[in-house]
């Protein structure tokens, strides 16, 4: 049984570019998570997608968005790159929304220069 | 939104030594968990802990849900334990919200 799985694991883009993020859940999953952890610091809850929508949102500009699959499948779509959006992307997924835990994929790291 | 501090921030370890690790919250949560996050940035769940005490072999953690703090233990500590590890939260939305992380360093 595949875990959540993420793509690429690194990518490199310069500053104005967009930049599309990928996730697979887990099986069995339909509710994916999108977390930003900056060097050194913990994660940050970007939004959640449950039923091809999005659910909750946590304190991210409108350049963060997302898209949800009806396989369960999910994107992050950052636009108009910032320096200061270099971090490790990390997606989770859960069987529900309100599971007791989240699984995580291995995430992607992305480097603006 | 909630708050979570995570104590001490490092923590160098001897092969074989035990430690405690702390995770105190600013409100009541329905959900905590541990995570142990690898050098290659893989989060691996440890425990879902919002109340009571659990064992994972090496591993133990106990949450006191009306003193709003969790601890984590680690015993016999061995290389294969350093990393950071964190402490996640959830109150009443669907989000986590994780500690800074402690960074275990253990010294064989």
């Amino acid at each position: 049984d595949a875990g959540v799985t993420q793509s690429p694991t690194h990518l490199i883009k310069t500053r104005g570019q967009q930049v599309t993020l990928r996730c697979s859940p887990k099986s069995g999953h339909d509710t994916v998570s999108w977390y930003q952890q900056a060097l050194g610091q913990g994660p940050q809850f970007i939004f959640q997608y449950y039923e091809e929508e999005e659910r909750q949102r946590g304190n991210f500009p409108d350049r963060f968005s997302g898209h949800q699959f009806p396989n369960y499948s999910s994107e992050l779509n950052v636009n108009a790159l910032l320096l200061g959006d270099s971090a490790l992307y990390l997606c989770a997924s859960s069987p529900k929304r309100l599971a007791e835990t989240q699984y995580f994929g291995p995430g992607t790291r992305l480097l603006v220069l | 939104g909630i708050q979570v501090e995570q104590s001490p921030p490092d923590l160098i370890l001897q092969e074989g030594a035990n430690s405690t690790l702390r995770c105190n919250f600013s409100d009541s949560v329905n959900n905590l968990q541990w995570f142990h996050q690898n050098p290659w940035g893989q989060l691996i769940n440890l425990f879902y802990i919002p109340s009571g005490t659990k064992q994972n072999g090496r591993l133990s953690a106990t949450t006191v849900a009306t003193e709003r703090y969790s601890l984590l233990y680690i015993s016999s500590s061995q290389t294969t334990d350093s990393g950071v590890y964190f402490c996640a939260v959830r109150s009443n939305d669907y989000k986590l919200s994780f500690g800074a992380g402690t960074t275990v360093t253990v010294r064989a």
